[in-house]
């Protein structure tokens, strides 16, 4: 059983819809979680991370935690063609990064 | 004023040769990393360096040698290509610890091609 578990997709959705991004994980000592976003032919950036159970928001964006259940999400609101990228969810032990398989999100006009 | 810088970018190759990677970052990070993505998006660790010793060396073949000059830079050197390592290597640096400081910033990434 892989660390992390992230469902590749592919999603598709129209413009101005929101969408849930979500990944489960097995391992209890992970205590940081993080969401990057990555372009076609671009190296990965850091979207947001957080470490406690509960919600952060930046924006359009929300990332969600629930250490009890071990799922995190990251919701994106009003989504748009720009958002179109693979979302790779990360955990972080100790100075070990754990990744999720990355789900390809296409936002259409 | 690029963060995590990595070259070449596009490497093709013949098998059997031997090329390197160079990473060079301007963070002030004391620790550094070598992922390898393959064509599903994974990102899979190979080797990481804090303060030039390497503190992670995951099941990667003896082909694939880091090197680590100072703490802002890491190489990776790979002889006897194989069809196998094509590939998008990436660079990545982290502050190290176990603050919430603590966040990967990646490079662009060196895409090697062996045929």
């Amino acid at each position: 059983q892989k660390e992390v578990e992230q469902d590749p997709g592919p999603l598709s959705v129209p413009e101005g819809a929101i969408v849930s991004l979500n990944c489960t994980y097995s391992n209890s000592a992970f205590q940081y979680f993080m969401w990057y976003r990555q372009y076609s032919r671009k190296g990965p950036e850091l979207l947001m991370y957080t470490y406690s159970s509960g919600n952060k928001e930046d924006g359009r964006f929300t990332a969600q935690v629930d250490k009890s259940s071990k799922y995190i999400s990251l919701f994106i609101r009003d989504s748009q063609p720009s958002d179109s990228a693979t979302y790779l969810c990360a955990m972080r032990s100790g100075n070990q990064f754990y990744f999720g398989t990355g789900t390809s999100l296409t936002v259409i006009p | 004023d690029t963060a995590v810088s990595q070259t070449p970018k596009y490497l093709v190759t013949q098998m059997g040769n031997d090329k390197s990677i160079k990473c060079e970052q301007n963070l002030g990070h004391d620790t550094m990393y070598w992922y390898k993505q393959d064509s599903k998006k994974f990102l899979k660790i190979m080797f990481s360096y804090n303060n030039k010793e390497l503190i992670i060396n995951e099941t990667v073949p003896n082909r694939f040698s880091p090197k680590s000059p100072d703490k802002a830079h890491l190489n990776l050197h790979i002889n006897s290509l194989e069809l196998g390592d094509s590939a998008v290597y990436f660079c990545a640096s982290s502050q190290g610890g176990v603050s919430g400081a603590n966040v990967l910033t990646f490079g662009a990434g060196s895409r090697l091609t062996v045929l």
